[in-house]
């Protein structure tokens, strides 16, 4: 069944604007792990949450999680026209075995 | 150096034939992964193999089956094809003796069945 539920399922936004990409899952997780896929290409590792951190910044990118409320968010700021892509966010379940079970994905749109 | 790579990039094919998909990292990796992206673009991990061995396997059909020669390399085996078999194919690898960290993705193999 899946786990990672994304929200919005598109976004359109203007080049300088943030972008906030929020993410639910069900079960207990070891980890939370964001994606961008650009199109035609493979998926590339944004950025990992542990299951005992809250917040975590790498660059422009802002993620955040909530494990009583079983939520992530992608907070993208000043975005550019090259962050134009599919976002996903793929949960790492407790005693899994690296398996990563990704959700539906948000495509964002920077329009310049 | 591309770290994790995939061919064929393009695969169209008719109904009923068998084919293959490659599959390398050269990151020295112990687990390798194939996940399926259907067109609403949703991925869906099929198999993994950690040092040559199956340890998650998806209920996807008999049909496929996923050989590894060594652990740089887990090619998928398709076996008649059917339509419904068309989509994306992904190939992963992650982190020796981490579990539950970053995956590094190949390219894909757009795989078309008519």
């Amino acid at each position: 069944s899946q786990q990672g539920e994304e929200d919005p399922q598109a976004l359109s936004i203007q080049e300088g604007e943030n972008a906030t990409m929020n993410c639910s899952y069900k079960t207990s997780i070891n980890n939370l792990q964001w994606y961008r896929q650009n199109s035609g290409r493979g998926l590339v590792h944004l950025i990992l949450i542990r299951s005992n951190e809250r917040e975590k910044h790498s660059g422009r990118l802002r993620v955040t999680l909530d494990t009583s409320k079983k939520s992530s968010s992608l907070l993208i700021t000043a975005s550019r026209a090259a962050d134009t892509a599919s976002y996903f966010c793929a949960t790492a379940l407790e005693g899994s075995q690296g398996n990563l079970i990704f959700g539906k994905g948000t495509k964002l749109s920077v329009k310049p | 150096d591309t770290a994790v790579s995939q061919t064929p990039k393009y695969l169209v094919t008719q109904m009923g034939n068998d084919k293959s998909i490659k599959c390398e990292q050269n990151l020295g990796h112990d687990t390798m992964y194939w996940y399926k992206q259907d067109s609403k673009k949703f991925l869906k991990i099929m198999f993994s193999y950690n040092n040559k061995e199956l340890i998650i396997n998806e209920t996807v059909p008999n049909r496929f089956s996923p050989k590894s020669p060594d652990k740089a390399h887990l090619n998928l085996h398709i076996n008649s094809l059917e339509l419904g078999d068309s989509a994306v194919y992904f190939c992963a690898s992650s982190r020796p003796g981490q579990m539950n960290t970053e995956a590094f993705f190949g390219q894909g193999t757009r795989l078309t069945v008519v």
